[in-house]
């Protein structure tokens, strides 16, 4: 069964580009979540999408930091423009329903951001 | 009132011995409390997960136990092997909130398994 799929595995750009990472939730799922990862501040939930609708996007740390889900089975999570500080992993996850209780979270193998 | 606290921040424990790892929360409104296992260069996997209307779950060699009055959980891993070395978040959520679903994750605990 093929899990959530996440691209590029790794990017590195140097200050002020756009970055885009892209994400391909499991089939049959209809929620969607980015996470940020690093050693300071641990996993961190950024926005969640249910039915391709944003539903909670208060992680987001600021304007320059972008999410879509266009579609059930794409969504992207856009740096414009990228900072240093923004370095880390970020992962994408899905879930069959909203409710975490129910349903785990599946998440993708990440993209390892370096920002020079 | 959104944190999760966890300790310790790493664990080195024997093959064959009994790896424990705490956590606790603030939020009393929290009330699904999984745990996940992440190993290096792969995203968080749901290993084991518990609600608060029970004080313990075991799925094979894993246990959660659940302490409701003083906010805490934790994780024990029995017989611990090599392949259990990973490191492993502690998280919660609250059920139905309209704000989401949102996952509050620990620190995480890096576990190391010695041959």
């Amino acid at each position: 069964d093929a899990g959530v799929i996440q691209s590029p595995r790794h990017e590195v750009t140097e200050m002020g580009q756009e970055v885009t990472l892209r994400c391909k939730p499991i089939s049959g799922h209809n929620s969607l979540f980015w996470y940020r990862q690093t050693m300071m501040r641990g996993l961190e939930l950024l926005i969640y999408f249910n039915n391709n609708v944003p539903i909670d996007d208060s992680g987001m740390p600021e304007d320059r930091f972008s999410a879509k889900m266009p579609n059930a089975s794409f969504s992207t999570l856009k740096i414009q423009p990228s900072e240093p500080r923004d370095s880390a992993v970020y992962f994408c996850a899905s879930s069959f329903r909203a409710s975490v209780s129910n349903q785990p979270q599946h998440f993708g193998d990440g993209t390892r951001l370096s920002i020079l | 009132q959104q944190q999760v606290k966890q300790s310790p921040q790493s664990l080195i424990v024997q093959k064959g011995g009994i790896s424990i790892i705490n956590c606790a929360y603030e939020n009393t409104a929290f009330d699904y409390f999984p745990w996940y296992q992440q190993f290096p260069g792969k995203g968080p996997a749901l290993l084991i997960a518990i609600r608060p209307d029970v004080s313990e779950k075991k799925e094979g060699r894993f246990t959660i136990s659940f302490n409701k009055s003083a906010k805490q959980f934790s994780l024990h891993i029995m017989d611990s092997q090599p392949g259990d070395s990973a490191t492993y978040f502690c998280a919660a959520s609250r059920e139905g909130e309209t704000s989401g679903s949102r996952l509050t994750f620990g620190e995480g605990t890096q576990l190391t398994v010695n041959p």
